[in-house]
């Protein structure tokens, strides 16, 4: 069974820190990793895909990708509150056209 | 936005009624999935679509069956509802030139069976 895995959170920060956001993956093949947020009662939207080792920045966001340690992260720069939201790490597996997302890390930024 | 409806937006039904829940795309992409959203289990894979009348099955997909006669269409059928099945669906679409890429999701239709 393959699976994505995320802490649930809620992870607290002060307006202005760093979010740091965590998920591990269990397909060593799984070549594209993708970064969503979901506001309460809405439906996720896209924040960033990564496909390569390394670091991918886009503005306040910065997604971090280690396929030795099957780590993805999603830092938030200057959090804000209305980067309160929960974000979901999803996973194209390997040959399929199958996603498998996390149960996703709830985000609350402090005013 | 990318252009994704899904129809109806919310439903109540009673237990062993059929359902009919129906994702409709714009953007002529060839990838269609369909999702429930429950709380503590994130979204689940129910069924997708890799083209016009090609299905496949995903990890929730017992009750459920799908079709696409048409690219813009994905229709996702509940043959006898039931309580477990009271959820958040969620249709996406993605294409690319070399297979699927990032997800687009649609509004959600939240059901309730009762």
């Amino acid at each position: 069974q393959k699976e994505v895995e995320q802490n649930s959170g809620p992870l607290s920060v002060p307006e202005g820190a760093i979010a740091s956001l965590n998920c591990t993956y269990s397909d060593r093949g799984s070549q594209s990793f993708f970064w969503y947020r979901q506001y309460s009662g809405k439906s996720p939207e896209l924040i960033m895909f990564i496909y390569s080792n390394g670091d991918k920045e886009d503005g306040r966001f910065t997604a971090q990708l280690n396929k030795a340690s099957q780590y993805v992260s999603l830092l938030i720069r200057d959090s804000q509150p209305s980067d309160s939201a929960t974000y979901l790490c999803a996973v194209l597996t390997s040959g399929t056209y199958k996603y498998i997302f996390g149960t996703g890390t709830r985000l609350k930024v402090l005013a | 936005d990318a252009g994704i409806t899904q129809s109806p937006r919310h439903k109540v039904t009673e237990t062993g009624t059929p359902v009919t829940l129906r994702c409709h795309q714009t953007e002529n992409h060839r990838y269609m999935y369909w999702y429930r959203q429950d709380p503590g289990h994130g979204l689940r894979l129910i069924h997708y679509s890799y083209g016009v009348k090609d299905t496949d099955k995903g990890e929730v997909s017992d009750g459920y069956s799908v079709s696409r006669s048409k690219t813009e269409d994905f229709l996702l059928t509940l043959e006898s509802a039931t309580s477990s099945q009271t959820s958040v669906y969620f249709c996406a679409i993605s294409d690319s030139a070399g297979g699927p890429d990032e997800q687009f999701f649609g509004p959600g239709t939240r059901l309730t069976v009762l």
